[in-house]
């Protein structure tokens, strides 16, 4: 059973361009959540997702950044017009919902996208 | 909303044990986690408390006192592969988790 997977590891990107960062949760999995992290700080939410549904986005920027997570096929963060402060990890998180599962295996991470934006 | 406080770094002796403190403050609250992550890799789920008390899982403990806005992460007969950052997290009304700084952790021989 194959962990969350995302894709790309690394990702370099010109001031202006567009980053599409990609993620797979775990099989069986409905909900997606996305995080990033500086240098030297902790995980920051910024949205959660279920298929077809954007549950939570309060901490995406309001402009540039957009997610879906379709019906078929993997979550997407799209960054808008990349700017060198958009440099970061950005790591995917899954699971199936809430309650036992939780309690003894928590949220899987996804390996992260390395954003660099020159 | 919701805060939470870890110190930013700490350094222990290979073999000896090691106490992680969190202190956090919620609106609502479904759970503590406490991940664990190398540098330039994915957090790793280490443990879950919901209810008052001690949670054991081989070398690591996790304690919650949810009176106190209060846990921590035990670990054990320290390894210098146990050198990373720890993250503690809370669940809140939301079921989002919310993640500390993290707390780096240098074992040394």
């Amino acid at each position: 059973n194959a962990g969350v997977m995302q894709n790309p590891r690394h990702l370099v990107r010109r001031r202006g361009q567009e980053a599409r960062l990609r993620c797979s949760p775990m099989k069986g999995h409905s909900h997606v959540y996305w995080y990033r992290q500086l240098p030297e700080e902790g995980l920051k939410f910024m949205v959660y997702l279920q298929k077809e549904n954007i549950i939570d986005e309060s901490g995406m920027p309001k402009e540039r950044f957009s997610a879906e997570f379709p019906k078929e096929g993997p979550s997407i963060l799209r960054i808008q017009q990349v700017v060198r402060g958009d440099s970061a990890a950005y790591f995917c998180a899954s699971s199936p919902g809430t309650g036992v599962y939780l309690r003894r295996r928590g949220y899987t991470f996804g390996s992260g996208t390395r954003l660099t934006v020159v | 909303g919701q805060n939470i406080d870890q110190p930013t770094e700490m350094t222990a002796t290979e073999g000896a044990i090691v106490q992680i403190n969190c202190t956090y403050q919620t609106s609502g609250f479904n759970g503590l986690f406490w991940y664990q992550q190398h540098a330039g890799e994915a957090p790793t789920f280490l443990s879950y408390n919901v209810l008052d008390g001690l949670e054991e899982k081989g070398r690591f403990s996790s304690f919650l006192s949810r009176s106190k806005g209060y846990s921590y992460l035990l670990l054990k007969e320290l390894q210098m592969k146990d050198s990373a950052s720890y993250l503690c997290a809370i669940s809140g009304g939301s079921y989002i988790p919310t993640f500390g700084r993290g707390t780096s952790l240098i074992v040394h021989p």
